[in-house]
């Protein structure tokens, strides 16, 4: 199915462990991004990456690792999770073109760090 | 200072009326305007889209874009269950990221 695909959908992990949520989108976008969702916040950016191997910070990326060795492919990892990390996730995606900016985004990684 | 803001506050409407949403910014270089709906437990879509001043029509949905006021609203007419949700406005800039609003929860009441 075309799309933007997260997993898992829900992972609880102890603090101080490492964990990688997965997102993989079947459009080819250049653009690919990762957003956490937490309740007084809203959505915030955490890492951007404008094409393979091409990665740069958001607002919020300490304790976040990202890789994009393939365009279709976008894991974030956290180094070692700590509770403050409890978030719900989103991956997008999206293409330049005429301007337009609007973002696809995945149906989400509910985290809770224990 | 966040770069776009809205108040969360809830919102609990009944079935029909007209639902009033807005977000002001603080960029003048902002171009591109977007409302996103969320449903529970679901992942932000895309609801409208505009980058001019003026206002938007689709169905019951109009967005309303004010650059001179950096204001941007969102209205949804005869209101209906199935809009419940939450709302967020969306500025895009730079590198294709979009900076979001908290979001405002509607729940159109039958």
């Amino acid at each position: 199915d075309a799309g933007i695909t997260q997993s898992p959908r829900y992972k609880i992990t102890e603090t101080g462990r490492q964990v990688t949520l997965m997102c993989h989108q079947t459009w080819s976008h250049s653009y690919m991004f990762w957003y956490r969702q937490d309740l007084g916040h809203g959505l915030r950016l955490i890492y951007y990456s404008a094409a393979a191997d091409i990665t740069d910070k958001g607002e919020v990326p300490d304790g976040y690792v990202v890789s994009r060795s393939k365009t279709e492919n976008f894991p974030l990892t956290l180094e070692s999770a700590t509770r403050s990390q409890t978030s719900v996730y989103f991956c997008a995606s999206s293409e330049p073109g005429l301007g337009r900016t609007e973002a696809f985004f995945g149906q989400g990684t509910r985290l809770t760090v224990v | 200072q966040k770069e776009v803001e809205q108040d969360p506050g809830p919102l609990s409407v009944p079935e029909g009326a007209i639902v009033s949403l807005n977000c002001t910014y603080s960029n003048s270089a902002f171009q591109y305007f977007m409302w996103y709906r969320q449903y529970s437990r679901k992942g932000p879509e895309l609801l409208m889209y505009t980058y001019s001043s003026g206002n938007k029509e689709d169905g019951r949905f109009t967005a309303q874009v004010d650059k001179s006021s950096k204001y941007i609203s969102l209205f949804i007419r005869d209101s209906q269950p199935s809009d419940s949700a939450t709302y967020l406005c969306a500025i895009g800039y730079g590198n294709n990221r979009l900076a979001f609003g908290k979001g405002n929860q509607v729940v159109v009441i039958p």
